[in-house]
């Protein structure tokens, strides 16, 4: 499968424990994103790398988030101390640039539940 | 007001006829428009982009742009059940970078 692939697809935990997610993105891409979605909700961005270097990051993120991708390749996202609010889909995407059309092809999805 | 607004739905329509899905944006400057799908529990999974005023058809579906009205449309042509989804329209800014804005999305229902 040459799509991009996340672990874990579920993850529960409790309030105020850390959480590490992973996203492998289509191989040839350079540029890998991080999105939160709530229900109800559209894909909210959280950051986004080019190759290795983060270029960009919401305001909206907490300290508590960090995303590396260290190698250009995988990327991974932590939340420390988690809090329930943070219960919501974290979905990564991947694309080439330049490219076609800023394409970004997403994987399924890391959807986190904070008991 | 959100940079990206879509109507919530849900919308409603018969097998075999034309849905017609809007957004509007609030960023002047934005130069690329996209849409997207989403199954329920699934992962949005991109239908089209645009970048230049007037329509686009790609099979069954047709993206319609008016930068000056900020008004991005997409019409899906002889409507189907498998199509009853969430449909994201989705924006880039032009302040560096690709940080894309989505809309909360539109349900679409098909009825057989």
């Amino acid at each position: 499968d040459t799509g991009v692939s996340q672990n874990p697809r579920h993850k529960i935990t409790k309030r105020g424990q850390n959480v590490t997610f992973r996203c492998d993105p289509i191989s040839e891409h350079n540029r890998l994103y991080w999105y939160r979605q709530t229900l109800g909700q559209g894909p909210e961005f959280l950051t986004y790398f080019q190759n290795e270097a983060q270029l960009e990051k919401s305001r909206l993120l907490s300290d508590r988030f960090s995303a590396e991708r260290p190698k250009g390749s995988f990327s991974t996202l932590e939340i420390q101390r988690t809090e329930q609010g943070d219960s919501a889909m974290y979905l990564c995407a991947s694309s080439l640039y330049p490219g076609s059309a800023e394409t970004q092809y997403f994987g399924p999805g890391t959807r986190l539940l904070v008991l | 007001q959100k940079e990206v607004e879509q109507n919530s739905g849900p919308l409603s329509v018969p097998e075999g006829a034309i849905a017609s899905l809007n957004c509007t944006y609030s960023d002047r400057g934005s130069q690329s428009f996209f849409w997207y799908r989403q199954y329920s529990g699934k992962s949005p999974e991109l239908i089209m982009f645009i970048y230049s005023n007037g329509d686009k058809e790609d099979g069954r579906f047709t993206a319609q742009l008016n930068k000056a009205s900020q008004y991005v449309s997409l019409l899906i042509r002889d409507s189907q059940p498998s199509d009853s989804a969430t449909y994201l329209c989705a924006v880039n800014p032009p302040t560096g970078g690709f940080k894309t804005i989505f809309g909360a999305g539109t349900r679409l229902f098909v009825k057989a």
